[in-house]
């Protein structure tokens, strides 16, 4: 059984261009969330996935947007990059019922918006 | 925002010593979930502890819950150096769209 991966790991992007960043669930997870957590902060939701349709959204802006595929994936697609888009950004997945069995995260993509 | 506050923002002990974390929260919750994270890396799931639960074990971790004063606790038993990390109290708020609201984070280090 593989956990959730992500890729990039680490990316350096320049102010006001664009971004993609990648997910693959856990086996048998069907829920998806990102989360992008500043340095010394804790994270903050940003959405979550369910049966690709996004199923609930934190206070983050359209130019945060995503997407689910049919096996689970997930992309997080940032446009027009501000300097505080610098972040670690976290993929979790869930069984369905994630919020009572807890989430597995991955290793995270670490942007820098220079 | 945050949800909370943990307290101490930063911890160092001995090896064999015990660790105590406490989250402080703000709204109504469904649960309380802890989570370790390695030098800014991924967060690992430790417990996760219901609204109607107020303790529950796992190997070495004993959290306890009081939702009258909405606070958690998060205890280590004989820590060890691989237990250095930031932990992370996260909730499932009442009436919520299925997020985790997590606090500030607490930095322990275990000195050998």
């Amino acid at each position: 059984e593989t956990g959730v991966t992500q890729s990039p790991t680490h990316l350096i992007k320049t102010r006001g261009q664009q971004v993609t960043l990648r997910c693959s669930s856990q086996s048998g997870h069907n829920t998806v969330s990102w989360y992008q957590q500043a340095l010394g902060q804790g994270p903050q939701f940003i959405f979550q996935y369910y049966r690709e349709e996004e199923n609930g959204r934190g206070n983050f802006p359209p130019r945060f947007s995503g997407l689910q595929f049919p096996n689970y994936s997930s992309e997080l697609n940032v446009n027009a990059l501000e300097l505080d888009d610098s972040a670690l950004y976290l993929c979790a997945s869930s069984p369905a019922d994630g919020t009572n069995y807890g989430y597995t995260f991955g290793s995270g993509t670490r942007l820098t918006v220079v | 925002s945050q949800q909370g506050e943990e307290d101490p923002q930063a911890l160092s002990i001995q090896e064999g010593e015990n660790a105590t974390m406490n989250c402080s929260y703000k709204t109504s919750i469904n649960n309380l979930q802890w989570y370790r994270q390695n030098s800014g890396r991924g967060l690992v799931h430790l417990i996760l502890i219901r609204s109607n639960e107020r303790e529950k074990h796992s190997g070495r971790l004993r959290v306890t819950l009081d939702t009258s004063k909405k606070s958690s606790s998060l205890l280590i038993t004989a820590s060890r150096a691989a237990d250095t990390a930031s932990y992370f109290c996260a909730t499932d708020a009442s009436g919520a769209t299925n997020k985790l609201i997590f606090g500030t984070g607490t930095l322990l280090a275990v000195q050998p």
